[in-house]
């Protein structure tokens, strides 16, 4: 059964700071792996997704990594502003067709002005 | 483009009633998935429709249902309410692309069971 690990499960930074965020799973059989972030009480945001046969993807100051054979993937967040403020969530897809994702339980991070 | 939509925002019941949730995916998705989120539980998946057929379900009990009609918008119904089944409840769309299979989140129905 494919389980899904955030660490840590909450993070606080000072503004400017360049910080990691840290995914694993336990089945390596995976097709993508999806970062998203939420705000409170709202919907999920995509952020990026990484394909099974990638090993990197990057969108401005987010840079998210897959290492499928050792069940991890880290988002690396350059320059963090007030405005990253919010939860993280990982989610791995195992079947290549369809929606079924496994999430993590998020990482809340708060980054002080 | 105009993004996931999902109606309504917010619902209060009691136990023992009934409820619809309605999602409506982005243009040209095909396949719309539903998740509940609990503080509790976190994320989890209920089930996908892809061209009106459920193609892959969660865990759930059977009192969680769904439908997907022909221009892919889909409903979730709960029956007979219970206190647990208080959460946000998300939709997901996405257009198949194998492997390339991002999903987009509309914003959540809030439903509150007293």
């Amino acid at each position: 059964k494919q389980e899904v690990t955030q660490i840590p499960a909450a993070l606080s930074v000072p503004e400017g700071e360049n910080l990691v965020l840290n995914c694993s799973f336990t089945d390596s059989a995976i097709y993508n792996l999806q970062w998203f972030r939420q705000d409170p009480g709202k919907g999920l945001t995509s952020l990026l997704l990484i394909q099974s046969s990638q090993r990197e993807q990057t969108s401005g100051r987010l840079n998210a990594s897959l290492d499928k054979s050792s069940g991890r993937s880290t988002l690396y967040i350059a320059a963090s502003q007030p405005g990253d403020s919010a939860t993280y969530l990982c989610a791995v897809n195992t079947h290549n067709q369809g929606g079924k994702l496994i999430f993590g339980q998020g990482t809340e991070l708060s980054v002080k002005p | 483009k105009a993004g996931v939509t999902q109606t309504p925002r917010y619902l209060i019941k009691t136990r023992g009633q009934q409820v619809t949730l309605s999602c409506s995916p982005i243009s040209g998705h095909r396949s719309v998935s539903w998740y509940q989120q609990t503080p509790g539980q976190g994320l989890q998946f209920l089930f996908e429709y892809f061209s009106e057929t459920q193609r892959n379900k969660g865990n759930f009990p059977g009192r969680f249902s769904g439908r997907q009609f022909s221009n892919s918008r889909s409903e979730m119904n709960v029956s007979t309410l219970e206190l647990g089944d208080s959460a946000l409840y998300l939709c997901a769309s996405s257009f198949e692309r194998g492997a390339y299979n991002e999903q987009f989140f509309g914003p959540g129905t809030r439903l509150t069971v007293l």
